[in-house]
């Protein structure tokens, strides 16, 4: 079956740009993580979805960061006004629940000039 | 609160050799551990988990990991190392109790393994 896919793979946004990055969990997946990755770093948590409720978004590193998920399935993490430090890749996970195991997607490297 | 410490930011061993990655975390919960592999330009892939029971877990490709609680550590070995196994590798720990945080990984730096003929 198919896994948890993110678009686009690669973006480049000049600083100041709005971006968004859109995660496709699998199929019936309830939970939904962002998870953020800087260059040599282990991944950070960023938010989490159950359905459509965002839970807990105490990752999110600054007002200008903002995800939703609102029929519960495709999740889309926005960025305002970004910065050079915003550049890293963001990493998409579901699971069937929060106690499951978590689903990675390959990821959306961005990266702000 | 949480955290991950893994020893060695880049391990290099011969095709054949032990691999043994370290990790030592931190939890003021009895803690759910993982280790997590991620190749070039993929996302990351669970190895092996521990939650509850038997200390010493099995995982995919030959990997397993024992979880020893009073060293906190969560050590990963391979008896023989592989040059498909060349990948960096992170261990994660997660709360085992309820709350909003509950699913929250909390992820070590990675080590980058590096298997050469």
């Amino acid at each position: 079956g198919a896994g948890v896919s993110q678009s686009p793979r690669y973006k480049v946004a000049k600083r100041g740009q709005d971006v968004a990055l859109r995660c496709d969990p699998i199929s019936g997946h309830v939970s939904l993580f962002w998870y953020q990755q800087a260059l040599g770093q282990g991944p950070e948590f960023l938010t989490y979805f159950q359905n459509e409720a965002q839970l807990d978004k105490s990752g999110l590193p600054s007002d200008r960061f903002f995800a939703e998920r609102p029929e519960g399935s495709v999740s889309t993490l926005k960025i305002q006004r970004t910065q050079q430090e915003d550049s890293a890749v963001y990493l998409c996970a579901s699971s069937p629940s929060v106690a499951d195991e978590q689903f990675f997607g390959p990821g959306t490297r961005l990266t702000v000039l | 609160a949480q955290s991950v410490t893994q020893l060695g930011s880049h391990v290099s061993v011969s095709e054949g050799a032990l691999v043994l990655l370290r990790c030592n975390y931190s939890s003021s919960v009895p803690p759910y551990l993982f280790w997590y592999v991620q190749y070039p330009n993929q996302g990351l892939q669970l190895l092996l988990k521990y939650t509850t029971g038997a200390t010493l877990v099995k995982g995919i490709n030959g990997f397993e990991a024992e979880f020893k609680k009073s060293e906190t550590s969560f050590h990963l070995t391979k008896p023989s190392a592989h040059m498909s196994d060349a990948a960096e590798y992170f261990c994660a720990v997660r709360a085992n109790a309820g709350g909003t945080s509950y699913g929250k990984l909390t992820f070590g730096q990675g080590t980058i393994l590096t298997v050469h003929p």
